[in-house]
């Protein structure tokens, strides 16, 4: 069975730093493209980052860009999402993904991050 | 905010029709594969169509998806109850290089 689990959500403080984690089980990690995708309490979904199969493609959405690196362990089979200088707007939870057939497919359960003096 | 435009709303009766829309432009659904998602209420997303017009399986041929120039279309043919969530579009965006996800759609079974 296919499981992406996430962990590392919490409260910070404004200006802080938090680094998200997704462990991947199920299928061959190393074959495919990962994302984070992330929703607002009450809000739509808005896509985070992605990073290719080998790790040498990355891309973010322009609201994280400089702030947010995301990163990948094929031999720990986990991805992940270090996030600095975080602020009040990143307060969403966080979704890793994996892409099948070309775009955003199995997604996981999700970790709340809460940005909050 | 998003660069893929969805109605805030849309509703049916059980075993009715409903078609949610997905309007962009030339850099995203003019140029590339559009997605749907299913968002149950409390639930993460799941994948409902891909490539357009593809069902992964699993997912009732009640769902279907399609696309034409810069729109693309979601139709929920005998609506049931178990339909009743939030419905996304997403596709890929070349000007941004990135990913880019509608407004979102509640649908609402009468």
């Amino acid at each position: 069975e296919v499981q992406l689990i996430e962990s590392g959500g919490g409260l910070v403080k404004p200006g802080g730093s938090l680094r998200l984690s997704c462990a991947a089980s199920g299928f061959s990690f190393n074959n495919y493209d990962m994302n984070w995708v992330r929703q607002a309490p009450g809000k739509g979904l808005e896509w985070v980052s992605s990073i290719s199969s080998s790790g040498a493609y990355k891309y973010y959405a322009d609201s994280v860009k400089g702030r947010f690196t995301i990163s990948r362990d094929n031999a720990k089979n986990s991805l992940y999402l270090q996030m600095n200088s975080l602020r009040a707007e990143d307060t969403a939870v966080y979704y890793c993904v994996r892409d099948d057939y070309g775009g955003p497919g199995v997604w996981g359960q999700g970790t709340l991050v809460t940005v909050s003096s | 905010q998003s660069v893929l435009t969805q109605p805030p709303s849309a509703s049916g009766t059980p075993g009715q029709r409903v078609t949610i829309s997905c309007s962009g432009s030339s850099s995203n659904i003019g140029s590339n594969y559009v997605y749907w998602y299913q968002q149950l209420p409390g639930t993460a997303p799941k994948l409902l169509i891909y490539r357009n017009n593809q069902r992964p399986s699993g997912v009732p041929d009640r769902f279907s998806g399609s696309k034409s120039g810069t729109s693309a279309s979601l139709a929920i043919s005998g609506l049931r109850s178990e339909d009743e969530a939030d419905y996304y579009c997403a596709a890929w965006d070349d000007s941004l290089s990135g990913k880019v996800f509608g407004t979102g759609t509640k649908v609402t079974v009468l």
